[in-house]
């Protein structure tokens, strides 16, 4: 089936500096990206959504300067937490849509803690 | 946009009995049902889906039903082990080009050996 590689797994860093997460899609073309937002015991979240070579959609409430996000390929979209704190500590994790046929694939997810 | 609830929040049973995990949704022009499985940590991996075409799903000891009318639709998990023990999320997918997935609050299962 279809895979997307999500990098970093796990990612430690100080408040006020930037985090990058990547995810690739590596046998299929992610048209569309879609970043979620998970916490603790909670359901997945949808951030935003991406499409190749346009701007993100955000939902309500995400702040788009905050998560920069950039779907440049086919294959890469990248999500970047700018000016961490310590409130954005989650679990974030990317999907793909395969198309006509409605599945969905998700990356393996990164942990970002920020000290 | 979509809304969907799902029930319980908890649900504890029996090894070798049988887990039922409820959702509704809201957008009556949904038309794709998945239901995933998420372990501590990890991302969530899907264990059945249905399409608005099908009421009834089935894939070992694990089925999928559908009732459109109501907008309500159920995971059935039979013959239970200790290693379906996890947290269980519905989602729909609305319609009108959007092709987002709404999940559901999800269902944190244990099966008591």
């Amino acid at each position: 089936g279809a895979v997307v590689s999500q990098h970093p797994s796990r990612v430690i860093c100080k408040s006020g500096t930037s985090v990058k997460i990547e995810c690739r899609s590596l046998d299929f073309q992610a048209t569309t990206m879609f970043w979620y937002r998970q916490f603790p015991k909670q359901s997945l979240m949808l951030m935003a959504t991406s499409n190749e070579g346009s701007k993100a959609t955000y939902e309500q409430g995400v702040e788009k300067d905050k998560f920069l996000i950039n779907h440049a390929s086919l294959t890469l979209s990248t999500l970047t937490v700018t000016s961490a704190h310590p409130e954005d500590s989650s679990f974030y994790i990317c999907s793909s849509e395969q198309g006509f046929n409605y599945g969905y694939t998700f990356g393996s997810g990164t942990r970002l803690t920020v000290v | 946009g979509e809304n969907v609830e799902q029930h319980p929040s908890t649900l504890s049973v029996q090894e070798g009995d049988s887990a039922v995990i409820k959702c509704t949704y809201s957008d009556s022009a949904s038309n794709y049902f998945p239901w995933y499985k998420q372990e501590l940590g990890k991302r969530p991996q899907l264990i059945i889906d249905i399409r608005s075409n099908v009421g009834e799903k089935k894939d070992q000891r694990i089925a999928v039903t559908l009732n459109k009318t109501a907008k309500h639709f159920s995971l059935h998990i039979t013959e239970t082990q200790p290693e379906d023990s996890a947290v269980y999320f519905c989602a729909a997918i609305g319609n009108f080009g959007n092709e987002k997935l709404t999940f559901g609050t999800g269902t944190r299962l244990t099966i008591i050996p």
